[in-house]
């Protein structure tokens, strides 16, 4: 595909339940990104992955949120434990870049978490 | 990591008028400023961009100024459309750390 691939578009879960939400990023993108948008809210950063180098793990807001990028391409973003605050629409990103300066972010279509 | 204030969190034009949206950052290293259009149900997307070694950057009816003593960064939009509606993000960047984004600014174009 040709862009940024995201799955499940859709997942509800029951409080307590722990969820997996799967990215793939446009071929050849160094750059990975992980934001969370609540309702009608902002972009929150959550998690960086920059080349190489150590991930960015600054924006993670509890130790529930963990991510991975396995061999430099798809990265999976996994919260146990789920509670209700949990539910937002995850949005990947990528860029083509690796390190220093992002430059443009193509952003998946976004996993929707409803947390019951 | 980088804050990034962005105002108003709604703005309401006449069809034809410029809007203005404003947003300050904390960090005083920080060297890439993109903005981001968001329309409903669709993804973000990135409309323009500036770096830190430059003052004003225009395309078409869109132009980004920098004012890096003041950490401040404006996106003017001009002659706007109804086109034009949609979530309009900041956001500020320190080469080698991760791009944060402002609350957003939902702006209304009416006709």
């Amino acid at each position: 595909g040709a862009g940024v691939s995201q799955s499940p578009s859709n997942k509800v879960t029951e409080k307590g339940k722990d969820v997996e939400l799967r990215c793939d990023p446009i071929s050849g993108h160094t750059a990975l990104y992980w934001y969370r948008q609540s309702l009608g809210q902002g972009l929150e950063f959550l998690i960086y992955f920059q080349g190489n180098s150590a991930p960015d793990k600054s924006g993670l807001p509890s130790d529930r949120f963990s991510a991975e990028r396995t061999g430099g391409s798809v990265s999976t973003l996994t919260i146990q434990r789920t509670q209700q605050e949990d539910s937002a629409v995850y949005l990947c990103a990528s860029s083509v870049t690796g390190t220093g300066i992002t430059g443009e972010l193509f952003f998946g279509e976004g996993s929707r978490l409803t947390v019951l | 990591g980088e804050n990034v204030e962005q105002h108003p969190s709604t703005l309401s034009v006449q069809e034809g008028d410029s809007a203005v949206i404003k947003c300050t950052y904390s960090d005083s290293a920080s060297n890439y400023f993109p903005w981001y259009k968001q329309e409903l149900g669709k993804r973000p997307q990135l409309i323009i961009d500036i770096r830190s070694n430059v003052g004003e950057k225009k395309d078409q009816r869109i132009a980004v100024t920098l004012n890096k003593t003041a950490k401040h960064f404006s996106l003017h939009i001009t002659e706007t459309q109804p086109e034009d509606s949609a979530v309009y993000f900041c956001a500020a960047q320190l080469s080698g750390y991760a791009l944060n984004f402002g609350k957003g600014t939902s702006l209304l174009v009416t006709p």
